[in-house]
Order: C-alpha cells, then sequence, then structure tokens
C-alpha cells in the first residue's frame, strides 16, 4: 500500500486478555520499528527488524510482549495477560536502507497507530 | 526509557508569529528528525539532519543540528492555523535507525 497500515485502530481489552495488533508497512521496506506512545508523551522504542530478523528488543518492557514478522512483510506485536499500564498508542514504522555499510538515510514512516485501552 | 529533553512543553501563539522550539540530548546523536504528530495519527516526518551544524529548510520551517550534535532546534515562521499539533524531535545514535524520541511541544495557533 502507498502508507503504513495498522490493525486494529482502537482495541479495548479486560485486563489478563491477549492482544495482537497487526503492522503493514511500507511495500519493500526492509526494516520495521514497533514504538509505544503512552498519552502526552513521546514515542519510546519497543522493537526493531530488519527483514524476518529480530535485531533489538531491548524495549520491550516485559516478556508479555512478543513481536514477529515472520516473512519480512507484515508484523504482529502481541500482548499477553494485559495490564492497564499497557494502554497506550502502538505505532508501527517502516523505514527503507540504501545499501550495506551506507549511512542509512532512510527515515522512518509512521502509521497511524493502534490505541489500546486496557479496563 | 530515555529520552531527549524537549522545551517548551507547550506554546500558544498569535496567527503570523515566529516559532522556536529546541531538543538537547547529554548524549551525541549522529542525525536529528523533526516530526509533527496530528490528534489520532502517527508522527509525521518534517526535516531530517544528518550533519553537525548543518541548517536545513522546509517551507517556513527551518531546523539546525547543533555543533555539538547534542541539539537541535526548529523555526516556524509565520505560523498558521493549521500549524497546530505536537511536535517531536528525534535523534538516532547509528545506522541501527532506532530513533529516540522528545517530550514533544505542543502549538496551539490563535487566528
Amino acid at each position: 500500500g502507498a502508507g503504513v497500515s495498522q490493525s486494529p485502530r482502537y482495541k479495548v481489552a479486560k485486563r489478563g486478555q491477549d492482544v495482537a495488533l497487526r503492522c503493514d508497512p511500507i511495500s519493500g521496506h526492509v526494516s520495521l520499528f514497533w514504538y509505544q506512545q503512552a498519552l502526552g508523551q513521546g514515542p519510546e522504542f519497543l522493537t526493531y527488524f530488519q527483514n524476518e530478523a529480530q535485531l533489538d528488543k531491548s524495549g520491550l518492557p516485559s516478556d508479555r510482549f512478543f513481536a514477529e514478522r515472520p516473512e519480512g512483510s507484515v508484523s504482529t506485536l502481541k500482548i499477553q495477560r494485559t495490564q492497564q499500564e499497557d494502554s497506550a498508542v502502538y505505532l508501527c514504522a517502516s523505514s527503507s536502507i540504501k545499501t550495506s555499510g551506507a549511512p542509512n538515510t532512510g527515515e522512518l514512516f509512521f502509521g497511524e497507530g493502534s490505541r489500546l485501552t486496557v479496563l | 526509557g530515555q529520552q531527549l529533553n524537549q522545551s517548551p512543553q507547550s506554546m500558544f501563539i498569535q496567527e503570523g508569529e515566529d516559532v522556536s522550539m529546541n531538543c538537547t540530548s547529554s548524549s551525541i546523536f549522529n542525525t536529528w528528525l523533526w516530526y509533527k504528530q496530528d490528534p489520532g495519527e502517527g508522527p509525521v516526518l518534517l526535516i531530517a539532519l544528518y550533519k553537525a551544524g548543518e541548517l536545513t529548510s522546509n517551507g517556513r520551517l527551518t531546523a539546525q543540528f547543533g555543533i555539538t550534535r547534542k541539539d537541535s532546534f526548529l523555526n516556524i515562521s509565520a505560523s498558521i492555523p493549521s500549524d497546530v499539533g505536537i511536535y517531536f524531535c528525534a535523534g538516532r545514535y547509528n545506522q541501527g535507525g532506532k530513533l529516540i524520541f522528545g517530550q514533544g511541544t505542543e502549538l496551539s495557533v490563535k487566528p
């Protein structure tokens, strides 16, 4: 598609439920990022994929958070046993990388986000 | 998580006025970016800066990459109502691409 597409746009979950959030990156973009944005805050990094490889998951707040990108395109962020503090907007972004070893001037393009509310 | 120090947190200005906001970091970045976010939308890239000292313009927007590589500013000239939104700075250490974001500057423009 023309831009990064995320679904669902809104999700309400009861505490303890599992949720899955989907991201369709821009076609051809090899890098995919997940960010968490709490109300009134800037986005905070969760995890990063280059193709299907998860190169950095240092921002995942707990082992309840899991992300995958099995075929190097669509990605899913899964949150198990949701807690109220998980309520936030989850943003997906993709970027192109020019060539291996060259400065990465392919910038991030963000989707509209998935707003998760945990009751 | 780590965030940049962005100021001011909010601004209320009259249409036509110029606006300035800035970001500082305790660490060096190799790339500085400025994004704008409207309610219910994802951040949209405004300006990207790749070299220390670089000054780049995009229409009425001008941004600079600080010489120390620890700061950046964004200026908006002759503000208009559609400039309303939240502006975020973001820095990147290396080619890995992970961005660190500031807390945002909320801009309100009175017609």
